[in-house]
Order: C-alpha cells, then structure tokens, then sequence
C-alpha cells in the first residue's frame, strides 16, 4: 500500500499554463509538505501544513499555492507557469509538528516530474 | 557558511569496502538529525536516525558531535545495491521547525 502518492508523477505542459498536483497519505499524518528539487538534485521545502494550517511558506512566487482539504490531502497549484518551475516536486508528512521542538521523519511521496517547455 | 554540508562526491568504492560520509551543520539549536538515501530518479528515503549517542543498524553506523556539530555515516561491507546518494538532513531548531536537506554524497559501488 503507498504511503504518499502523488499524482500525476509526469506533466509536461507549456509556459503560462496553470497545472495542479495532488498528494495524499494513509499514514495518518498531521503535517505534510511540498519540496522542490532542481537540476542540481537540491532539495528545498517549499510550504507546510500542520492540521490544515499553513505553517511554513517559505520564499516562493506567489504563483504556487497550497491547498489542505482535509489532513490526508495537500495539492499544490501552479499559476503562469515559467522555464525556471521545471523540477521534480516531492509531497512528503510527517507527524504534527510542535513549535521549538525537533522534527520528526518525513516519508516521501515517488514525485511529479514538471518540464515546462 | 551553508546550512548544511556534505562532500560532494562521487564516491566509487569496491564490494566489501568501509566508506565513510561526514556533513556538517551550522545552526547550533538543531535538534533532530537524519540519514536519507536516495536513488536515481526516486523520492528520498529514511535510512536512519542519529542520536547523540551514535546508533548502528546493521552496517551502517551514524555518529553526532554536537560541539563540533558534525555528523557522520559510516557503511561497512558495502554492496552493489548501496549505491545512490545520501543526504545529510538537519532540523531547523527554531519555531515550526522543518527539515533542511544536504547537496548529497553520491556513493557508486562496484564489483
């Protein structure tokens, strides 16, 4: 059974397009997450949710927002895509995350390969 | 100074060899400290965590030094299938923290 999964895990589309991705967990997770991973393998968070609630927004265009319908569910919409937004974008959760504490282990989801032509 | 560093690698080792991986980190709040493992074109996985004591899971063995906040990971008796790159990751330590992910050190293991 797949922990995290994301769909699609390839799209392809042009620039200026708007294109969502989705993400669900059957780990009973609180918190999830997106992270980007450039063409030099760099992986960067991008937003947090803890319990629905954005936690985390790290300095990303404001083309890209999140959407938390319910715990289990973290979709990332793109808006205008550009050249620069082709990557592999990886949803991971973990468990709730408590304020000045340490964190725990994310698990991952297989990514969504994004070329933007 | 990078939040996290690992050597950049590669990495090319033979079967059986012991190979050793060191990252440093610089905030000094950080608090959980982590090994993942992440094969070409796949997500990342968790291989271990580290403990300020050093842990071991079978053969692979991963110290902390917090006063010279360094980690390390050590891989004994390698083999073919250990190939991929490790990433050294280091929470934030401060507010909702997160986890921040090292450039990775490829390892190719050959027979």
């Amino acid at each position: 059974d797949t922990a995290v999964s994301q769909t699609p895990k390839y799209l392809v589309t042009q620039m200026g397009n708007d294109k969502s991705i989705k993400c669900e967990q059957n780990l009973g997770h609180d918190t999830m997450y997106w992270y980007k991973q450039d063409s030099k393998k760099f992986l960067k968070i991008m937003f947090s949710y803890n319990n629905k609630e954005l936690i985390i927004n790290e300095t990303v265009p404001n083309r890209f927002s999140p959407k938390s319908p319910d715990k289990a569910h973290l979709n990332l919409h793109i808006n205008s895509l550009e050249l620069g937004d082709s990557a592999v974008y990886f949803c991971a959760s973990s468990r709730a995350l408590t304020p000045g504490q340490g964190s725990y282990e994310q698990y991952f989801g297989p990514g969504t390969r994004l070329t933007v032509t | 100074r990078k939040e996290v560093e690992q050597d950049p690698g590669p990495f090319n080792v033979p079967e059986g060899a012991t190979v050793a991986f060191n990252c440093t980190y610089s905030n000094s709040a950080s608090q959980s400290f982590f090994w993942y493992r992440q094969d070409c074109r796949k997500e990342p996985k968790l291989l271990m965590s580290v403990y300020s004591s050093g842990n071991e899971d079978g053969r692979f063995t991963a110290q902390l030094n917090r006063a010279s906040q360094y980690i390390s990971l050590l891989i004994r008796d390698s083999k073919l299938s250990d190939s991929a790159t490790y990433l050294c990751v280091v929470n934030t330590g401060s507010g909702y923290s997160t986890l921040t992910f090292g450039k990775g050190t490829m390892l190719l293991v050959s027979p």
